[in-house]
Parts: structure tokens; sequence; C-alpha cells
């Protein structure tokens, strides 16, 4: 069974604010993953790291930053938050090879007034 | 442009019924599908997964079928159960590195309804 989690599940917050979401997996999975989802619409790769120190950009263009310190941990940053910035994030890990299916945190969802 | 579609956003099943969720893609590319279930304010948890090289995958009750010739699959739940009432996405992936280095493309789900 996967254990990933994620902080804090729901979050309202005015803009201009600073805030990180947090994603930690206890299965020493070496890829990681963030979605962006908005009710009805399909999930949106916006950032991924394949191991320590490798972050690279998805699909969707955001201005979200990540980091990869550690295996476990791949926290996600809004330096200045605007309210075209809410939404459902989600935080995924596989175990990298070949067809790995991801295994999903519960996710955090964002509203900034 | 979509490139996994999932043209029904909610479909209503009878308990007990057959549930057929449906989804396309344009991609020729892509060489493995899964499908994923999402109850609300939880994250998504994989179901079932096909790979381009078969035209049949089945696990207990629910079956995905693969027709790669018309770019679909579909998963097929029976008998369905109230439990399985969530949305379900379908996703692709391609070896090429498609989609950010092979990473998966999901559609927009479809919402299932299983009334007792």
């Amino acid at each position: 069974e996967a254990d990933i989690y994620q902080t804090p599940r729901y979050l309202v917050i005015g803009t201009g604010k600073k805030i990180t979401l947090e994603c930690s997996q206890t299965m020493g999975h070496d890829k990681m993953y963030w979605y962006q989802q908005d009710p009805g619409m399909e999930l949106h790769l916006i950032h991924y790291s394949y191991g320590v120190n490798s972050t690279e950009k998805g699909d969707l263009s955001s201005e979200s930053t990540v980091s990869r310190i550690r295996t476990e941990h791949f926290p996600l940053t809004l330096e200045s938050a605007r309210p075209s910035h809410t939404s459902q994030y989600l935080c995924a890990s596989s175990e990298g090879t070949g067809n790995s299916p991801l295994h999903f945190g519960n996710g955090t969802r964002l509203t900034v007034t | 442009d979509q490139q996994v579609k999932q043209n029904s956003p909610s479909l209503s099943v009878q308990e007990g019924r057959i549930s057929i969720l449906n989804c396309d893609y344009t991609n020729s590319m892509f060489d493995y599908f899964l499908w994923y279930k999402k109850y609300p304010a939880e994250g998504p948890t994989f179901l079932i997964s096909i790979s381009s090289i078969k035209d049949k995958n089945e696990d207990g009750r629910f079956t995905v079928f693969l027709n790669k010739s018309a770019k679909h699959l579909s998963l097929h739940i029976v008998p369905s159960q109230p439990g399985d009432s969530a949305v379900y996405f379908c996703a692709a992936s391609g070896g090429w590195g498609g989609g950010s280095q092979g990473n998966l493309i999901f559609g927009k789900g479809t919402k299932l309804s299983v009334k007792p």
C-alpha cells in the first residue's frame, strides 16, 4: 500500500502570500510528481522529479517551484499566491521502473482570496 | 488539444449491471494505458492497466479492452456495486517521451454513479 502524504489538506489564503505545499512519501520512490486539477478537468502535470536534485517542469506552465533535496520530500512553493492559483494540487510518486503506476496523495485544495 | 478524451462526463448504472466507461486517444505513440478511480476528497488510486501489445486485461470485476486501430479503450465493471461510484480517469503514456518524458496524460474523467 502506498504511503504518500500531503499537507495541508485545505488552505485558504490571501493574495500575495507565500505558501508551501508539503508532500512526503515513505516508499523510497525516486520519481515524484505534482499535478494540478480543476473540477471536472483532467490532471495536468506541473512538475516532476526523477531523483534528488532533479526537477523538471511539466506540461502545464506553472508559477510554482519545487525542490528535491531528499528522496522522500517534494515540496511545492508559490512565492506570491493569486486567485488564479486556486485549484487542487495532487502529489504522486512511482517506483520509476517501466510503467509503474502512480501513487497519489489526497491532495491540497488551495483557495486564494 | 486533448490527447486523451473521455467524452462522457457522467454515467449512471443500476447495481448489478455492467458499467462501461470509454476513452479515446489521438496519439498513436501511446503504448501504455491506465485507469484510475477517484473518490471525493481523496487522490486517484490505480485500478488497472493495459499495454499496447494486448487487447484485454482482466482483474476481478474490472476488464479493460484496447482497440488500437480505433484508438479506443474501455473499462468494464461487472457487476457494478454502489461502492464503485467515483470519478474514473483514463491515462496514457508513451515510451517515446511524449508528455514530459513519458509521463502520464490524463482524460477529464467520467463520474460513475451506481444506484442500489
